[in-house]
């Protein structure tokens, strides 16, 4: 079963509008952490952000929100106000305490900013 | 502070050929792990050591694919006989935390290697 699922495999969007990447991930364990990557065509992978099971706060960096919900096992990434340099793929994904914080990557999602 | 580095950036081999990529993890990580990632999908781990021990090898294709990470500090990955649906890039992560902490992993820029 696939513990991470990004059921957009791309998005294209125009610049200065708002998109959000959806994510929805599977455990059962109670400690866990959810991540977002940015992989740029350069191929490395750039971390974005870090959240624990126990913390549901939404968190706001510059023009990226993140929305965590565990009600419906959601972690999902907005940009605001859209760039070109946005263009990348993006890759949520989960750790779990009870597997030695193995990480499970989602298929990712592939954003193109449209000048 | 320098990154993970990977080498080489490109190879392209022969089925039933072999390769090595070689990575450098940041400086003190403990832990290093190697992905694999095809096209389209999302990176698949392989294989992860702490320090030089082996954490997690379950999904390594141990018939073919053999890592090592001597002395703790770098590492390489082989392919021995390639097959064609080997073509993927490799990537190298580290962190700082033991296996079983929290902290994010430091990828590397990976290894594409096209199997002909």
């Amino acid at each position: 079963a696939q513990k991470v699922t990004q059921a957009q495999t791309e998005i294209s969007v125009v610049e200065k509008e708002d998109v959000t990447l959806d994510c929805v991930y599977e455990t059962r364990d109670t400690t866990y952490y959810l991540f977002w990557y940015k992989q740029p065509p350069s191929g490395e992978l750039v971390f974005l952000i870090r959240r624990n099971s126990f913390d549901e706060q939404n968190e706001i960096s510059g023009r990226y929100s993140w929305n965590f919900q565990k009600s419906t096992s959601s972690f999902n990434f907005t940009i605001t106000a859209s760039q070109v340099v946005d263009s990348a793929v993006y890759f949520c994904a989960l750790s779990e305490r009870n597997t030695g914080n193995q990480f499970y990557f989602g298929t990712g999602t592939s954003l193109t900013v449209i000048p | 502070e320098a990154g993970v580095a990977q080498s080489p950036r490109y190879k392209i081999i022969e089925k039933r050929q072999s390769v090595a990529f070689w990575c450098n993890p940041i400086s003190g990580h403990a832990t290093l792990y190697w992905y694999q990632q095809i096209l389209g999908q999302g990176p698949k781990l392989l294989i992860q050591f702490q320090n030089n021990g082996v954490v997690d090898d379950s999904q390594l294709p141990k018939d073919r694919f053999s890592a090592e990470r001597l002395k703790g500090v770098d590492s390489t990955l082989k392919i021995q006989p390639a097959k064609l649906e080997d073509s993927a890039v490799y990537l190298c992560a580290s962190s700082p935390r033991l296996a079983g902490g929290t902290g994010e992993l430091f990828f590397g820029e990976g290894s594409r290697l096209t199997v002909l």
